[in-house]
């Protein structure tokens, strides 16, 4: 199995444009999530799905943010605008049955807006 | 509700000597217990999991971590350190309670090995 996968792995863009950060768990997997990790604040949960279905995005900072998950194969985290204090890198992982089992993670995002 | 304190935000070590790195938990429920190790540039990778059988637990690459009830404690060891075991070192907890709470992560410790 290939992991997880993530792209791009890298995104430098401007204030005020939009971003889109694509995720294809591990297939079979029943859950996905989206991590943010900075310096100051360690590994944040933004939301996370089961079986596509978003479960909470209590940790998404604000309506900038947005996430989809169409299918089982493929999930969008999107930000628009962007601002500089989103810079970041951004994981996205996938487990089979929740909380209790091992999370496979991406290689993440490194985000910088200018 | 569940915690995680790593004691350690940094630890050196040189080649070939014993790793510890601390791991203290608390929580409301029967918890689950994780290290993940993640390497410059990369994603976390899991290294061994607690799920309330053994207390011992052994994982990859010769670490191994015991689970202390009494301590509320689940430390990391490896007997010899190896140059590319350098990394960030995260313990995590996780209730039976799940939802939105239900993965705790320390702030991580970074191991830095001493040629």
């Amino acid at each position: 199995d290939a992991g997880v996968i993530q792209s791009p792995r890298h995104e430098v863009t401007e204030m005020g444009q939009e971003v889109t950060l694509r995720c294809k768990p591990i297939s079979g997997h029943d859950y996905l999530f989206w991590y943010r990790q900075t310096m100051m604040r360690g590994l944040e949960l933004l939301i996370y799905f089961n079986n596509n279905v978003p479960i909470d995005d209590s940790g998404m900072p604000e309506d900038r943010f947005s996430a989809k998950m169409p299918n089982a194969s493929f999930s969008t985290l999107k930000i628009q605008p962007s601002e500089p204090r989103d810079s970041a890198v951004y994981f996205c992982a996938s487990s089979l049955g929740g909380w209790v089992s091992p999370l496979h993670f991406g290689n993440g995002t490194r985000l910088t807006v200018t | 509700a569940q915690s995680v304190t790593q004691l350690d935000s940094h630890v050196s070590v040189s080649e070939g000597t014993p790793v510890l790195l601390r791991c203290n938990y608390s929580s409301s429920y029967s918890p689950s217990l994780f290290w993940y190790v993640q390497h410059p540039n990369k994603g976390l990778q899991l290294l061994l999991k607690y799920t309330s059988a053994a207390t011992l637990v052994k994982g990859i690459n010769g670490f191994e971590a015991e689970f202390k009830k009494s301590e509320t404690s689940f430390h990391l060891t490896k007997p010899s350190a190896h140059m590319s075991d350098a990394a960030e070192y995260f313990c995590v907890v996780s209730d039976l309670g799940g939802g939105a709470d239900g993965l705790t992560f320390g702030k991580g410790t970074h191991l830095i090995i001493q040629p």
